[in-house]
């Protein structure tokens, strides 16, 4: 079982619609967290960062993190064209000091 | 402020020839990583760099060496490109364990 699953997609939905992004994990010592967004041909970004359980808002764009379940969401109210893009999930903790991605979601919001 | 920079942004190699990818970030980072990308595969991490003077592999460090030059530049040699090493490669550079920043990569294909 890999460390990190994350659906690739692609997902598609209309302008406005809210969009629900998820990774599970299998390693429980994972404490933060982190979504990072990349356009077609550019680095990824970060977009938000959550430390444990709990959630996070940040304008249009939520996390939220279950432990218990290891599982996370980014939910993106109203999306916009412009949110179009590939979303990576990360984590970090325990003995391992470096990020461990899922493969990304390809996201497609059409006007 | 440029961020993190990378060099240079594509290169076509045929098999056998050596190469260095260069990265430099000016944000003052302790941090910095070398990654590729590959379709299906998502970001994997080549080499590691928690500060200057120190390296360290990663998931995938196989046919590559690193070089921490100095605090801003941390460089990835291929000595003998193969086919295999077809891919992009971002650089980032971290301030803390949960926030990396992305060069804008650098598309490698060996022939």
């Amino acid at each position: 079982q890999k460390e990190v699953e994350q659906d690739p997609g692609p997902l598609s939905v209309p302008e406005g619609a809210i969009v629900s992004l998820n990774c599970t994990y299998s390693n429980s010592a994972f404490q933060y967290f982190m979504w990072y967004r990349q356009y077609s041909r550019k680095g990824p970004e970060l977009l938000m960062y959550t430390y444990s359980s709990g959630n996070k808002e940040d304008g249009r764009f939520t996390a939220q993190v279950d432990k218990s379940s290891k599982y996370i969401s980014l939910f993106i109210r109203d999306s916009q064209p412009s949110d179009s893009a590939t979303y990576l999930c990360a984590m970090i903790g325990g003995s391992n000091y470096n990020l461990t991605f899922g493969k990304g979601t390809l996201l497609t919001v059409n006007p | 402020n440029a961020g993190v920079t990378q060099t240079p942004k594509f290169q076509v190699l045929k098999t056998g020839q050596s190469m260095t990818l260069q990265c430099a970030q000016d944000m003052n980072h302790n941090s910095m990583y070398w990654y590729r990308q590959d379709p299906g595969m998502g970001l994997r991490l080549i080499y590691y760099s928690a500060s200057e003077g120190t390296t360290d592999k990663g998931e995938v460090p196989n046919g590559y060496n690193v070089s921490r030059l100095n605090k801003r530049e941390f460089s990835l040699r291929l000595e003998s490109a193969a086919p295999s090493q077809t891919s992009v490669y971002f650089c980032a550079s971290s301030p803390a364990v949960y926030e990396q920043y992305f060069g804008p990569g650098t598309r490698l294909t060996v022939t």
